[in-house]
């Protein structure tokens, strides 16, 4: 069974900061996709970045980076430039690849506060 | 493309009671997913469709809880004899059929959050 594990529960952040957010994984999968959502407060979720275990290159969407260790399974998330709208609950799921379709495997979340 | 909606939002129901929540997906997609958040938590799998096909139960998935798609289009969600520890947010997700796009990506709808009393 995959499991995804989110170690910090809440992060804070500065306006025009930086900030990481952590995740591992555990699977026996070889082809695999991982994922950071985003669950702003009341507001439904939204997909911010996708990586491919496949690929080796790091994704990156504007802000939004992500630094895949596959050997490690870790899958960690670079906000750069916090933004007041980045506050919400940022979750990292697992999904095995798969064509007829598959759950997401998600994390328990961090929820990330930015400031002024 | 509406996105993916469900009704109602908000159901407030009293222990014991039938509830059922309704999931419309993005129109041109054939896979749909149910999933189910409790606070402060990530959303936990609880079925998924491919077309009208139910494909996948998760052990979450009690006799009490029961999906259907009849059409291939919207889903519907029951749940009977609700008990205390049903209250959460239940989110449906849709995501394209094979090859027309990326199918790996779930839309979410923004929830329906049950509360039993």
């Amino acid at each position: 069974a995959q499991t995804v594990t989110q170690s910090q529960p809440e992060m804070s952040v500065q306006e025009a900061e930086t900030v990481t957010l952590s995740c591992t994984y555990d699977t026996s999968e070889s082809n695999y996709y991982l994922f950071w959502y985003k669950q702003p407060p009341s507001r439904q979720m939204i997909l911010v970045i996708r990586q491919e275990a496949y690929k080796q290159q790091n994704a990156t969407e504007n802000r939004f980076s992500v630094n895949f260790q596959k050997a490690a399974k870790s899958f960690s998330l670079k906000i750069s430039d916090s933004q007041l709208g980045d506050t919400a609950m940022y979750f990292c799921a697992f999904m095995k690849q798969n064509q007829a379709g598959t759950a997401l495997i998600f994390g328990k979340g961090t929820t990330l506060s930015v400031s002024s | 493309d509406t996105g993916v909606s469900q009704n109602p939002r908000h159901k407030i129901t009293k222990r014991g009671q039938n509830v059922t929540f309704r999931c419309d997906p993005i129109s041109e997609h054939n896979r749909l997913y149910w999933y189910r958040q409790t606070l402060g938590q990530g959303p936990e799998f609880l079925t998924y469709f491919q077309n009208e096909a139910q494909l996948e139960k998760s052990r979450l998935l009690s006799d009490r809880f029961s999906a259907e798609r009849p059409k291939g289009s919207f889903s519907t969600l029951e749940i009977q004899r609700t008990e205390q520890g049903d209250s959460a947010m239940y989110l449906c997700a849709s995501s394209a059929r094979w090859g027309q796009g990326p199918s790996y990506e779930q839309y979410f709808g923004p929830g329906t959050r049950l509360t039993v009393t």
